[in-house]
């Protein structure tokens, strides 16, 4: 099956820097997402891909679709305390329909005091 | 505005028991879906619906079974329990064939 490799697998920073993550694929994907996952809850949508080379915000978020489609970023500015969580990318890849999403492994953000 | 609503919250089963997790939407959503999510590891998909009466396997369906007869209910149940389905599941929902919008906040199931 298709596999989504997110690195780092986990941060330690400190309030007001800077942070980027990335996900990349085994096969090409059509549509990149971005979830935040906080302690005790479900998911997030915070972002969503659609063409190769697009850039999206959502506030202090910037999230990129990688141009070989195979790659996605995301980065957050000035990061704090509520940033905490795993960040996860997923994709419905270029063999399924948008009902079957893989989820990568995930990016664990943690801010030092 | 209660989103997705998952019940129980916590259950401890032992190995070969059965049960039924709930899950319900207040949103009207057409599309539904299970996941599981383990330690170190992604949301794997189980079972997913596109509709009432409509519902296709995921990534790991083995072991579990689902049925749609409502939009606002999509029931997963475990036959026979086995340590091997100790997780943390998640339901989510959208509006139409699309990606999940909304999670509900997990089930959090130990079999021993």
């Amino acid at each position: 099956g298709q596999q989504l490799n997110q690195s780092p697998q986990s941060m330690f920073i400190q309030e007001g820097e800077d942070v980027s993550m990335n996900c990349t694929s085994s096969s090409i994907f059509n549509t990149w997402l971005w979830y935040k996952q906080e302690p005790g809850e479900g998911p997030v949508l915070l972002i969503a891909l659609y063409k190769a080379g697009e850039l999206t915000s959502n506030g202090r978020l910037t999230a990129q679709f990688g141009i070989t489609r195979k790659d996605s970023f995301l980065n957050i500015s000035a990061s704090i305390p509520s940033d905490v969580g795993i960040y996860f990318c997923a994709g419905p890849g270029s063999n399924f329909g948008n009902e079957k999403l893989t989820f990568g492994t995930g990016t664990r953000l943690t801010i030092i005091p | 505005n209660a989103g997705v609503t998952q019940t129980p919250k916590f259950q401890v089963l032992k190995t070969g028991q059965s049960m039924t997790l709930q899950c319900a939407q207040d949103m009207n959503h057409e599309y539904m879906s299970w996941y599981r999510q383990d330690p170190g590891m992604g949301l794997r998909l189980i079972h997913y619906s596109v509709g009432a009466g409509i519902t296709d396997q995921g990534e790991v369906p083995n072991g579990y079974n689902v049925s749609r007869s409502t939009t606002e209910d999509f029931p997963l149940r475990l036959l026979s329990a086995a340590p091997s389905q100790t997780s943390v599941y998640f339901c989510a929902s959208s509006y139409g064939r699309g990606w999940p919008q909304h999670f509900g906040d997990g089930t959090r199931l130990s079999i021993l």
